[in-house]
């Protein structure tokens, strides 16, 4: 199986200010179709996720963006240009180049 | 809209079985698949597996194989998941996902499985 290992597992921001999450895979997520399967999903408090990005850098429909996604090969970063209250929560990288495999989570809270 | 809509919480007995169904509208049935996730208190996310809702094809987690089957009813666009041979440690709340470019997009609110003696 393929590990995804997020750092950190939580932080703490204050709004307004930016924010960064690191997922790294422990084999490379390149497809030979071209296409890198790295997203990126939030899990509100008693919310069911919901998929902020796909294929490493595209915005799904309705997605502020503030957020962003970009990467490579095995290392891959969410970024939130300007983090606001609503986006608390916990946010997970998955990858789906094999049977998908999520990361640990990485809790993000506003000071 | 896209809605998958899950079945109700569930407390079963060990040893018993748990039938999941997520109903889907707002969408072709048949031209994406469904994914199964389920999330243990406190926990993080775990991909069960996935089945094809054009021909019922499959492709299961390790750990799950042989503990899970997963349906399709095209006629009322469902999706099921049934886990048997219940342990305290499958107490979870249980997530179905629609597949696309492998990954979900969208996702049922999730049913709560208990399992109690």
């Amino acid at each position: 199986d393929i590990v995804m290992t997020q750092t950190p597992l939580s932080l703490s921001v204050t709004p307004g200010l930016p924010a960064s999450i690191s997922c790294k895979s422990s084999q490379s997520l390149l497809h030979s179709d071209g296409k890198t399967y790295l997203y990126w999903y939030l899990q509100k408090p008693g919310q069911s996720p919901q998929v902020l990005i796909y294929e490493v850098s595209n915005r799904f429909s309705g997605v502020p963006d503030r957020f962003s996604g970009s990467g490579s090969g095995t290392d891959f970063t969410l970024k939130i240009s300007r983090v606001e209250a609503e986006d608390v929560g916990v946010y997970y990288c998955m990858q789906s180049i094999q049977l998908p495999t999520f990361g640990q989570g990485t809790r993000l809270e506003i000071k | 809209q896209v809605q998958l809509v899950q079945s109700g919480a569930e407390v079963k007995k060990p040893g018993a079985s748990v039938k999941v169904s997520c109903k889907a509208s707002g969408y072709s049935f048949r031209n994406y698949g469904i994914s199964w996730v389920r999330q243990a208190p406190g926990q993080g996310l775990e991909w069960m597996g996935w089945i094809s809702a054009y021909n019922g094809n499959t492709n299961l987690a390790q750990k799950f194989q042989g503990r899970v089957t997963m349906t399709t009813e095209t006629s009322t666009s469902t999706a099921y998941m049934e886990l048997r041979s219940l342990r305290s440690d499958d107490t979870a709340v249980y997530f179905c996902g629609r597949v696309r470019t492998r990954g979900l997009d969208y996702w049922g609110q999730g049913t709560l499985v208990i399992v109690s003696s």
